[in-house]
């Protein structure tokens, strides 16, 4: 089955405590990219990947990093997670940055005390 | 499930009524147009999309129109369902072609 993973589901975390959220698709996609979904702000993106060893900012890149090692696997890491990034995350694939991003992750909710 | 906004523009429709869901985008030079849909406790789903080359596309039991003039988006759903329950999101892609720029969403209620 066609599908994009992330872990955790669900993630209470405290300030400054370094984490990780992992992202993974099975269908051979070059494009991955991480969004942040706030109330009022809709889906904002934070970092993309057009293909292995290539990241870009989206337009909330502060506080965040990504790397994209391997194809199918696109962490998105918080070296000192704060209050405000508290947020609803999603993951998404698609075979090319030009083309629909058809398949999101199931989303990770992440609260930051 | 997950909560995807609390003061969203809300459309409620009667079972089998058509549905309009409006959307303003921003940038005159995009040239990608997506609407998701995203349910309860859900990544948003792809439904249907339409470059800038075209004003109308056609799906199932969707349609896209898209007026340059006005940058103005529309996603119309025919005889909507109550399975069409859902936040929609217009997204618009930058000439660049690498990243989606999200509208606010819209929540539509379907009355059985």
């Amino acid at each position: 089955e066609a599908q994009v993973t992330q872990n955790p589901r669900y993630l209470i975390t405290v300030t400054g405590k370094k984490l990780t959220v992992t992202c993974s698709q099975n269908m051979n996609h070059e494009y991955m990219s991480w969004y942040r979904q706030d109330p009022g702000l809709g889906l904002r993106q934070i970092y993309y990947s057009m293909n292995v060893e290539v990241t870009d900012k989206g337009d909330v890149p502060e506080g965040y990093k990504v790397s994209r090692k391997e194809k199918r696997n696109f962490p998105l890491i918080l070296e000192s997670p704060s209050p405000n990034q508290t947020s609803l995350y999603f993951c998404a694939s698609s075979l090319s940055g030009t083309g629909p991003e058809a398949f999101f992750g199931q989303g990770t909710r992440l609260t930051v005390v | 499930g997950e909560s995807v906004g609390l003061h969203l523009p809300t459309l409620s429709v009667q079972e089998g009524d058509n549905s309009i869901i409006n959307c303003a985008y921003s940038n005159s030079a995009s040239d990608y147009f997506i609407w998701y849909k995203q349910e309860s406790g859900k990544g948003p789903q792809f439904i249907i999309d339409i470059r800038s080359n075209m004003d109308k596309r056609q799906g199932q039991r969707v349609t896209v129109l898209l007026n340059k003039t006005v940058k103005h988006l529309s996603l119309q759903i025919a005889a909507t369902q109550p399975g069409d329950s859902a936040v929609y999101f217009c997204a618009e892609n930058n000439n660049a072609g690498n990243m989606l720029t999200f509208g606010g969403g819209t929540r539509l209620m379907v009355k059985p």
